[in-house]
């Protein structure tokens, strides 16, 4: 039962567009959110989170938006950037077992020049 | 920023050996330690939280005399593959934070390839 999901396994974007990484969850006990990118050979890096007390949160060219009715979200990255390609892991907690990050499957992104 | 290292990164054993993965904090002292494994095209998956000097969670589905966790110091902990079978063949991936509620820093993960 995948309780994350990110249905799009890759996405290819230009240069300087907007790249739009979507992911749904089900479970209704989720309420913190958080971003990983990873590099080939490397681990997950944390990129950003948002609380479900909040419908965005932003970090530079990094935005989350957090859609709770409809149990989804969303990281806008923009200006996208060639460096910018790796894959992009949605995870969630909830508050009852924050540590326990469940995973989305992952979505590659390529941006090219 | 916070390092994790494993140790090794790739390995190959024969079925019905036992094998050991390292996981370290570089640069911090690391609470928590937590065990994923991710087979192909399926997502993370967490196998154990660990507790420097105290006995492991494992998540539902793990088997913890197959799976062997020791977290000895704020800086190590390992797991070994006891018994290993080709279904055991995967990607796994260690994490350490500085505490509860405390950002997950990710190891670059063992692919471990049982025959």
């Amino acid at each position: 039962d995948q309780q994350v999901k990110q249905n799009s396994p890759s996405l290819s974007v230009q240069e300087g567009r907007i790249s739009i990484l979507n992911c749904d969850y089900t479970n209704s006990m989720f309420d913190y959110f958080l971003w990983y990118k990873k590099y080939p050979a490397e681990g997950p890096t944390f990129l950003i989170s948002i609380s479900s007390i909040k419908d965005k949160n932003e970090d530079g060219r990094f935005t989350v938006f957090l859609n709770k009715s409809a149990k989804h979200l969303s990281l806008h990255i923009v200006p996208s950037q060639p460096g910018d390609s790796a894959v992009y892991f949605c995870a969630a907690s909830s508050s009852y077992n924050t540590d326990k990050l469940i995973f989305g499957t992952g979505t590659r992104l390529q941006v090219f020049p | 920023g916070a390092v994790v290292s494993q140790h090794p990164s790739r390995v190959i054993c024969k079925s019905g050996t036992s094998v050991k993965i390292e996981c370290r904090s570089l640069d911090f002292q690391a609470t928590t330690m937590f065990w994923y494994r991710q087979f192909p095209k399926q997502s993370l998956m967490l196998m154990a939280t660990s507790n420097e000097g105290s006995k492991a969670t494992y998540e539902q589905g793990v088997e913890k005399d197959k799976f062997l966790i020791n977290h000895a110091s704020l800086t190590l902990s390992t797991l070994t593959v006891t018994s290993a079978h080709p279904e055991d063949s995967s990607f796994y991936i260690c994490s350490a934070s500085k505490g509860k509620q405390e950002t997950q820093y990710f190891g670059p993960g063992t692919r471990l390839l049982v025959l």
